[in-house]
């Protein structure tokens, strides 16, 4: 069962700190991963995507990928209460047709 | 441009009554996903399917039943609706297995 590990949370940070989100799979031969927030009631949207090792910046947010490691994160720079959400680490499969989530992280961001 | 939409948004039934869920695209992807999300679990894939005419068990495919009828449309069919069916239910569609864009959902409750 090829699965997608994420630290349920909540994680509560100030405003205007960063938010440090990890993901840890066990599929080694995914090559696409992505990171989705979902506000609650409502559907997941793509924050972003990351597909060679290292980091990809985007705005305020920082994705890292480590394939040795099997490992991504995902980092908010100042962040928002409006940033306060639940955020899914995504992996395609080996096979490429499947995307495996994670339970997601519930962010907290206290004004 | 709607995007996916999703009918209905809401729905309740009762066990052993049976129901279809309607999902449409108007993005031209060529993939269609059904998954549920219950809390704590995060998103789980129940069928999808990579191109028009063909579909595919996802990781939860017992109870379910679907058709892609068209590039656009991909339907979900609960014959016997069942408690454990109780769920949040999103349709997705990306092109090329690449970022997934989600319905509203569909909120369903089995008594």
């Amino acid at each position: 069962q090829k699965e997608v590990e994420q630290n349920s949370g909540p994680l509560s940070v100030p405003e205007g700190a960063i938010a440090s989100l990890n993901c840890t799979y066990s599929d080694r031969g995914s090559q696409s991963f992505f990171w989705y927030r979902q506000y609650s009631g409502k559907s997941p949207e793509l924050i972003m995507f990351i597909y060679s090792n290292g980091d990809k910046e985007d705005g305020r947010f920082t994705a890292q990928l480590n394939k040795a490691s099997q490992y991504v994160s995902l980092l908010i720079r100042d962040s928002q209460p409006s940033d306060s959400a639940t955020y899914l680490c995504a992996v395609i499969d080996t096979g490429g047709f499947k995307t495996i989530f994670g339970a997601g992280t519930r962010l907290f961001v206290k004004a | 441009n709607a995007g996916v939409t999703q009918t209905p948004k809401f729905q309740v039934l009762k066990t052993g009554q049976s129901m279809t869920l309607q999902c449409a695209q108007d993005m031209n992807h060529n993939s269609m996903y059904w998954y549920r999300q219950d809390p704590g679990m995060g998103l789980r894939l129940i069928y999808y399917s990579a191109s028009e005419g063909t579909t595919d068990k996802g990781e939860v495919p017992n109870g379910y039943n679907v058709s892609r009828l068209n590039k656009r449309e991909f339907s979900l069919r609960l014959e016997s609706a069942a408690p454990s069916q109780t769920s949040v239910y999103f349709c997705a569609s990306s092109e090329n297995r690449d970022t997934q864009y989600f319905g509203p959902g569909t909120r369903l409750t089995v008594l």
